[in-house]
């Protein structure tokens, strides 16, 4: 059974295009996140939420937008992707709110702009 | 703010030797501090996490790491490596009244035979 699943595993597409990453966890998780790993393998927080409530927006462009459906789901939509968007994105998924819960990874989703 | 260094870009070893990846963090509140492995293509899988207490944790696979607070590090070690260990290790740390996790850069552990 896979924790935290993402869909697709790959993307290749074409800037200017608008595009979504799914991402969903069957842990019983409150928490969700976002993560974007860059070429040079740099992991930075993007978005988080609690309970299908954004609690954290790391200064991140207005193109890209989660949504939550549930507190199992949390959707990554990007609108109008630029070359500088290619990169691997995480979801992630712990318990509760605070820093000591385990974050558990998605095998994550790597995006391509030609 | 909390920030992490690996001061390790890349760390060659034999198999069966042991193995040191280094990790600093600088903050001026507590944090707790975790190691995360990514093998290739695939996703983080936590390895150890300090929260308080013993200061020498052991984790999944023969890893183990100490918290030295006077120092700011949280080293990880292996007495002896496999050719598997092979890997991406991230540090990282997460505040108490926080969530997200701030990562290192990263070291890339090769061991070859």
């Amino acid at each position: 059974d896979t924790a935290v699943s993402q869909t697709p595993k790959y993307l290749v597409t074409q800037m200017g295009n608008d595009k979504s990453i799914k991402c969903e966890q069957n842990l019983g998780h409150d928490t969700m996140y976002w993560y974007k790993q860059d070429s040079k393998k740099f992991l930075k927080i993007m978005f988080s939420y609690n309970n299908k409530e954004l609690i954290i927006n790391e200064t991140v462009p207005n193109r890209f937008s989660p949504k939550s459906p549930d507190k199992a789901h949390l959707n990554l939509h990007i609108n109008s992707l630029e070359l500088g968007d290619s990169a691997v994105y995480f979801c992630a998924s712990s318990q509760g709110v605070f820093g000591p819960d385990t974050q558990y990874f998605g095998p994550g989703t790597r995006l391509t702009v030609l | 703010a909390q920030s992490v260094t690996q001061l390790d870009s890349q760390v060659p070893v034999f198999e069966e030797a042991p193995v040191e990846l280094r990790c600093n963090y600088s903050s001026s509140v507590s944090v707790y501090l975790f190691w995360y492995v990514q093998y290739p293509n695939q996703g983080l899988q936590l390895l150890l996490k300090y929260l308080s207490g013993s200061t020498l944790v052991k984790g999944i696979n023969g890893f183990e790491a100490e918290f030295n607070k006077s120092q700011t590090s949280f080293h990880l070690r292996k007495p002896s490596v496999h050719i598997s260990d092979t890997a991406e290790y991230f540090c990282a740390v997460a505040r108490q009244a926080g969530t997200a996790l701030i990562f290192g850069k990263g070291t890339t552990l090769s061991v070859s035979s």
